[in-house]
């Protein structure tokens, strides 16, 4: 059973606040991934991180940032909401070079 | 560039059926690949997965197989229920970054 959790599960803002979603892994893993699917389902990778203060940009370009200071954990901010953030946000771990476990995911609506 | 193509949904279909999802791959050498499912307001589970050629992936029925020759791995059950309706995903590890790369998703709903 995969132990990696995401807070909050739903979560609906308006326009120009602030959000940090939470992610936060109890399995060691050193890579930590931030997905953004669509609703039409697909998925595309915005952040990864090879470990503890290593951060990468994915495929699409988004304007949230990411931090890993502590291997179990890896937030997620938005300095500044706006209706085109709406989404569901999924985090990921991997141990090195193998499958990924996700989190419930966190469905961000910005109003 | 890497990119992950399978079938295209809705499939509907009636319960104790046969399932084909199928799915190709484009990427650099020979990539670990996996079948992710998703259930309604949830996460993505792995489902299963084959980590070189000629192995074959099953798990809860489902089976695929990793053919290197066609860069395919299509997702295939024997007899779907209720239950299995879902979306899947096929995808790869990228051997260079090592995160994985998704297909687009295929919507399976199974009928009574």
């Amino acid at each position: 059973e995969a132990d990696i959790y995401q807070t909050p599960r739903y979560l609906v803002i308006g326009t120009g606040k602030k959000i940090t979603l939470e992610c936060s892994q109890t399995m060691g893993h050193d890579k930590m991934y931030w997905y953004q699917q669509d609703p039409g389902m697909e998925l595309h990778l915005i952040h990864y991180s090879y470990g503890v203060n290593s951060t990468e940009k994915g495929d699409l370009s988004s304007e949230s940032t990411v931090s890993r200071i502590r291997t179990e954990h890896f937030p997620l901010t938005l300095e500044s909401a706006r209706p085109s953030h709406t989404s569901q946000y999924l985090c990921a771990s991997s141990p090195w070079g193998d499958e990924a476990f996700f989190g419930q995911g966190t469905r961000l609506t910005v109003v | 560039g890497n990119s992950v193509t399978q079938m295209e949904g809705p499939v509907t279909l009636s319960e104790e059926a046969f399932l084909t999802i199928n799915c190709t791959y484009t990427a650099t050498g020979y990539p670990s690949l996996f079948w992710y499912v998703q259930y309604p307001g949830e996460g993505l589970q792995l489902l299963l997965k084959a980590t070189k050629a000629d192995d074959k992936g099953s798990n809860k029925g489902f089976e695929a197989t990793y053919r290197k020759e066609t860069t395919s791995f299509h997702l295939e059950k024997g007899s779907v229920q209720v239950s299995d309706s879902a979306v899947y995903f096929c995808a790869f590890m990228d051997t260079g970054r090592r995160a994985l790369t998704f297909g687009s998703g295929t919507r399976l709903q199974v009928q009574p």
